[in-house]
């Protein structure tokens, strides 16, 4: 069974740009999380979507957004980039709640 | 969410047993304790979960004592292969948004 993927897999985007990330699940995984990886943060939830539903959100402001589809895909959306957004960007999935969660190789954001 | 406090980094020859402790003073009743590993460039992998006393899988144990404010990450015979960071995570186990912290950073030495 193929593993979460991510795409791009890094980009490089001016300040004042938006950019999207999409993520696809594992197979049967309706339960998508992103999460943003800096070195003086540390690894922080930003949103999980669930049935196409956003169930949880993280502390982050209104530039970050995310929707799901009916495959369970997601993408993730960053309006109005600041330099302090480069980070990893991570991706998560599992098929329901009470199991662990499988994270995506992510995806490099530098803003320049 | 409770938060989690690790050390920053550890050090360990090839062969010896690693633990690796996390304080998680303001546990709550539903929280359940989960490690991750973390290798650079790549997402991170679930390693072990539990709730309380002791579980162990096949490539590491998880002690827990009963007041469950800590937690201690056992990897038995370390290889170089294991050099990575190490999350704590503490947080119930329905919920998504888990508090990953700065993790400990492992090095394995030959």
């Amino acid at each position: 069974k193929a593993g979460v993927t991510q795409t791009p897999r890094y980009l490089i985007k001016t300040r004042g740009q938006q950019v999207t990330l999409s993520c696809s699940p594992i197979s049967g995984h309706r339960s998508v999380s992103w999460y943003q990886q800096t070195p003086g943060q540390g690894l922080q939830f930003l949103f999980e979507y669930f049935s196409e539903t956003q169930r949880n959100k993280g502390n982050f402001p209104g530039r970050f957004s995310g929707r799901q589809f009916s495959n369970s895909r997601s993408e993730m959306n960053v309006s109005t980039l600041e330099l302090g957004d480069s980070a990893l960007y991570l991706c998560a999935s599992r098929p329901r709640d009470e199991y662990e969660q499988y994270f995506g190789p992510g995806t490099r954001l530098t803003v320049t | 969410l409770a938060k989690t406090t690790q050390p920053i980094s550890m050090d360990s020859y090839e062969g010896q047993e690693v633990n690796i402790t996390c304080s998680h003073n303001n546990i709550a009743t539903n929280d359940y304790i989960t490690w991750y590993q973390q290798f650079p460039s790549q997402g991170p992998r679930f390693i072990i979960q539990g709730y309380k006393t002791k579980v162990t899988n096949e490539v590491a144990s998880l002690f827990i004592p009963a007041d469950r404010k800590s937690s201690t990450l056992s990897l038995p015979r370390v290889s170089l292969s294991d050099t990575a960071v190490y999350y704590c995570l503490v947080g119930d186990w329905g919920a998504n948004n888990l508090f990953f912290g700065t993790g400990t950073r492992l090095t394995v030495i030959p």
